[in-house]
């Protein structure tokens, strides 16, 4: 069965600092891996998305992300945070063998202080 | 410009009534999803459908059910509403696999069972 960890519900930056949100999956198969941002009332955008070709995806808004199989890992990373990137961050696994169901990660609220 | 569109972004309803949260999505997809959100629990999939008049469970279907007639209409029915499906509910489509396409998402409705 896949599965997805978010490593810390809240993380606070400083505008203009790295972002990194952590995600671990486990999967019985080579997987999808998606990150999703979420603004206060709004669904769900696509960041990026990994599907077995290069292991270093970038994504919209300045947002990348790496595919460490050894790991089982898909850090989101963000050289300079800017005060439009509060939101909350979902990262979500997909096997097509499960059909192509996402499963999601508890998510991790961003904080961007000035 | 895809889209997503959920019937209602908020609905507040009585215990015991039945209640219908209506999907519609203008992308001929396959695949539609009900995820419902919970502070710190992240999306959890209630019931997805591969097709019209098909439908499967996802990991807590209990009190849900579901119904596509057509392609493009997924509706999540509460048979008797009760004070914990209070929550906010995501509908999404996909087309069968992942390889250049991902998953898209409704605004959400916010539902509170009184």
């Amino acid at each position: 069965a896949q599965s997805v960890t978010q490593l810390g519900s809240h993380v606070s930056v400083s505008e203009g600092a790295l972002v990194l949100l952590r995600c671990n999956y486990s999967s019985s198969v080579p997987p999808y891996l998606f990150w999703y941002v979420q603004y206060p009332n709004q669904g769900l955008q696509l960041l990026l998305k990994y599907t077995s070709a290069a292991t270093l995806v970038k994504g919209i808004n300045g947002f990348e992300a790496e595919f460490k199989k050894s790991e089982t890992s898909f850090h989101l990373t963000k050289p300079s945070a800017h005060m439009s990137d509060a939101a909350e961050y979902f990262c979500a696994v997909s096997e097509e063998a499960a059909g192509n169901k996402l499963t999601f990660g508890g998510g991790t609220r961003v904080l961007v202080k000035p | 410009d895809v889209k997503v569109t959920q019937s209602s972004r908020y609905l507040v309803k009585r215990t015991g009534e039945k209640v219908f949260l209506e999907c519609v999505q203008d992308m001929d997809h396959e695949n539609m999803f009900w995820y419902r959100q919970d502070p710190g629990l992240g999306l959890r999939l209630i019931y997805f459908s591969y097709d019209v008049k098909m439908k499967e469970k996802g990991d807590i279907p209990e009190g849900y059910s579901v119904s596509r007639e057509k392609k493009e209409r997924f509706s999540l029915i509460l048979e008797s509403a009760s004070t914990n499906q209070t929550s906010m509910y995501l509908c999404a489509s996909s087309p069968p696999t992942w390889t250049n396409t991902e998953a898209f998402f409704g605004q959400g409705t916010r539902l509170t069972v009184v």
